[in-house]
């Protein structure tokens, strides 16, 4: 069965302490990963997508990586309005349909 | 980026009544849109994939006679919840399927909130 897991659950980070989160996948043959922002009440932001292992991709503060088991979205030196929860999917198969890891609250502290 | 947008963005009605969300994508054709919900601290769930033209594929556990989906034309997508009751009380989330090229990115409406008294 396809599953997404995101770790931590929680991170309290103080503002300018890098960090990372992690996502691990067990799919049927990737077609994408893909990792999203989301603040409260609100849905889901697009950052990255990913397609094989060894990609990279950056965003301001935020870098994806990705290898054949994981993905990381690295933080470096967050502020405060990076706070919220990120999610990570996974795309597999012959089908559109996104799989949602549970996501990690990101808060950052002034 | 594609933006998708989502009307009405927070509704509370009636238990029995039914209740219509919509979801455009406002700068490109979809072909296909998602239905998700969401509970509180939970992660989103996808309830079902529509089509352009055809019916909706519900996900299993999904009632398709209470959620019902129409995909009218390429930039519109609606769901209705039809009877509702409290526990269908949620955050409802839509996406769009740029498609026509090789990332097949999903982008997000911004969601409706749904209370159900």
């Amino acid at each position: 069965e396809d599953q997404v897991t995101q770790s931590p659950e929680a991170l309290r980070l103080q503002e300018g302490e890098s960090s990372s989160l992690n996502c691990s996948y067990t799919v049927s043959g990737l077609r994408g990963l893909f990792w999203y922002r989301q603040d409260p009440g609100k849905g889901p932001e697009f950052l990255f997508t990913l397609y094989s292992a060894g990609e990279e991709k950056e965003k301001e503060r935020l870098k994806a990586t990705l290898t054949k088991k994981e993905s990381f979205l690295h933080i470096t030196a967050p502020k405060p309005e990076d706070s919220a929860t990120y999610l990570c999917a996974v795309q597999a198969g012959n089908t559109d349909k996104l799989i949602f890891g549970t996501g990690t609250r990101l808060q950052v502290f002034p | 980026g594609a933006v998708v947008s989502q009307h009405p963005s927070r509704v509370i009605c009636k238990s029995g009544t039914s209740v219509k969300i919509e979801c455009r994508s406002l700068d490109f054709q979809a072909t296909t849109m998602f239905w998700y919900r969401q509970f509180p601290k939970q992660s989103l769930m996808l309830m079902a994939t529509s089509n352009e033209g055809s019916k909706a594929t519900y996900e299993q556990g999904v009632e398709k006679d209470k959620f019902l989906i129409n995909h009218a034309s390429l930039t519109l997508s609606t769901l209705t919840v039809t009877s509702a009751h409290p526990e269908d009380s949620s955050f409802y989330i839509c996406s769009a399927n740029t498609g026509g090229d090789s990332t097949d990115t999903q982008y997000f409406g911004p969601g409706t909130r749904l209370t159900v008294l």
